[in-house]
């Protein structure tokens, strides 16, 4: 089964307004936390967010942020102000167990491609 | 500071032969992973390393892929002989495993063509 399902293989959105690429997992373990990275054109794979498990508040950084539904398990990145240069490929991924646990690998999902337009 | 630093960052070969794509980690990371990215298999891990010694290799191919660890700054994936389905891009990546996120730093990749 997937533990990671990104459902958009495209999304478009216009410059300057917000997007959401959605994300939902699967596991049954009670610590996991949940990355999104960016892969531009030129191909190396950047860091963007992270949630943890037990994190009460939707996770921020600049102009992305993670709307975390525990219950329907997702974990959707927003991009508030969208601007050309977010046209890139984004990927969720998961860890299971805590962080500093022995088994501690990534779990990616398939991607969503972001296009952003003038 | 310096980022993961793989190389080479292209390489092209033909069918059968041993390819060496290398690896310099973030220093102070303890953790070391190998990624294959295709079109059509999306991003795989292939081995991951905890302080030099591999803990899970389950992602790795076949008999063909071998990857080793002999100190922290340095890690190699040896592909003998390589095939033109092993033709994608390799991804290094590091992490410190005491991190508050335990988030993975990428390097740039080696794009492997086989011929």
């Amino acid at each position: 089964a997937q533990k990671i399902t990104q459902t958009q293989p495209g999304m478009f959105v216009q410059e300057k307004e917000a997007v959401t690429l959605d994300c939902t997992y699967d596991t049954s373990d009670p610590s996991y936390g949940l990355f999104w990275y960016k892969q531009p054109s030129s191909g190396e794979m950047i860091f963007l967010i992270y949630q943890g498990s037990y994190d009460q508040q939707n996770a921020t950084e600049g102009r992305y942020s993670l709307n975390f539904q525990k219950a329907r398990k997702s974990a959707n990145l927003v991009i508030s102000a969208s601007q050309l240069g977010d046209s890139a490929m984004y990927f969720c991924a998961m860890r299971e167990g805590l962080v500093g646990g022995g088994y501690n690998k990534l779990i990616f999902g398939a991607g969503t491609r972001l296009a952003v337009h003038p | 500071d310096a980022g993961v630093i793989q190389s080479p960052r292209h390489e092209v070969t033909e069918m059968g032969q041993e390819v060496t794509l290398r690896c310099k980690p973030i220093s102070g990371h303890n953790s070391l992973f190998w990624y294959r990215q295709t079109m059509m298999r999306g991003l795989e891990l292939l081995i991951y390393f905890n302080n030099n010694v591999p803990i899970d290799d389950s992602g790795m191919p076949e008999d063909r892929f071998s990857a080793k660890m002999p100190n922290a700054s340095f890690s190699t994936l040896k592909i003998q002989p390589s095939e033109p389905r092993d033709s994608a891009v390799y991804f290094c990546a590091s992490r410190k495993q005491e991190s508050y996120y335990n988030e993975q730093f990428f390097g740039p990749g080696t794009r492997l063509t086989v011929l």
